[in-house]
């Protein structure tokens, strides 16, 4: 089974902070995704990668950043957070045959 | 922009009786199918995937797709509190890194 962890699990930031977020799998999956969960939308997607280097625009992108350098790690980055970004976030990594996502545990993160 | 929705939000069964799950998609193109679940704070486990008509069965669990009716079920049989969690159903176009659309979640309690 797919192996995906996130730090940190929970994050207290300031408006205007910025935040970053990082996942890392350890199962050479070439599609790693970003995600939030909140009350009354479910996950969306925030933005995916098809590879190192590789960076998609998700369906909800305004306000994040995202960078691949590497096939195990995916990073999420709010240059300025603002309260709005509170919610649970979650990694997820996929291989390209089955597209089966497997996810992390997620990051809480509460901007103050 | 594809729509998944799930029925019920909320689904209170006994202990060892089946419950069954409803999820309905909008593009009728989509051929990917997963069920997940997810227990509090926790990340998402997959539990089912389906990518034709029918019935797949993973242990307890059986989804059932309906394309032409836009339709997808998940039955859980013989129910544990242990099961007790927010159920999940996920749908793509099935092609490589083709995204996932997630629906809001079906909230299932198990009473012992």
């Amino acid at each position: 089974e797919a192996a995906v962890t996130q730090s940190p699990r929970n994050k207290v930031a300031v408006t205007g902070g910025k935040v970053t977020l990082s996942c890392n799998q350890t199962n050479n999956h070439n599609n790693m995704y970003w995600y939030r969960q909140d009350t009354g939308h479910g996950l969306r997607l925030i933005h995916y990668s098809y590879g190192a280097g590789s960076t998609e625009k998700g369906d909800i992108p305004d306000g994040y950043k995202a960078s691949r350098p590497s096939q195990e790690n995916f990073s999420l980055i709010l240059e300025l957070a603002t309260p709005s970004q509170t919610s649970v976030y979650f990694c997820a990594s996929g291989d390209r045959v089955q597209d089966t996502q497997y996810f992390g545990p997620g990051t809480r993160l509460l901007v103050l | 922009q594809q729509k998944v929705q799930q029925s019920p939000e909320s689904l209170t069964v006994s202990e060892g009786a089946m419950a069954s799950l409803n999820c309905t998609f909008s593009d009728g193109t989509s051929n990917n199918f997963r069920w997940y679940r997810q227990h509090s704070a926790k990340g998402l486990e997959v539990l089912v995937s389906i990518f034709s008509d029918g019935e797949k069965e993973e242990g307890r669990f059986t989804a059932h797709l309906n394309r032409a009716n836009l339709h997808v079920s998940l039955h859980i049989r013989e129910p544990q509190p242990s099961d007790s969690a927010v159920y999940l159903c996920a749908v793509s176009m099935g092609n490589a890194g083709a995204k996932l659309t997630f629906g809001g979640g079906t909230r299932l309690t198990v009473r012992p």
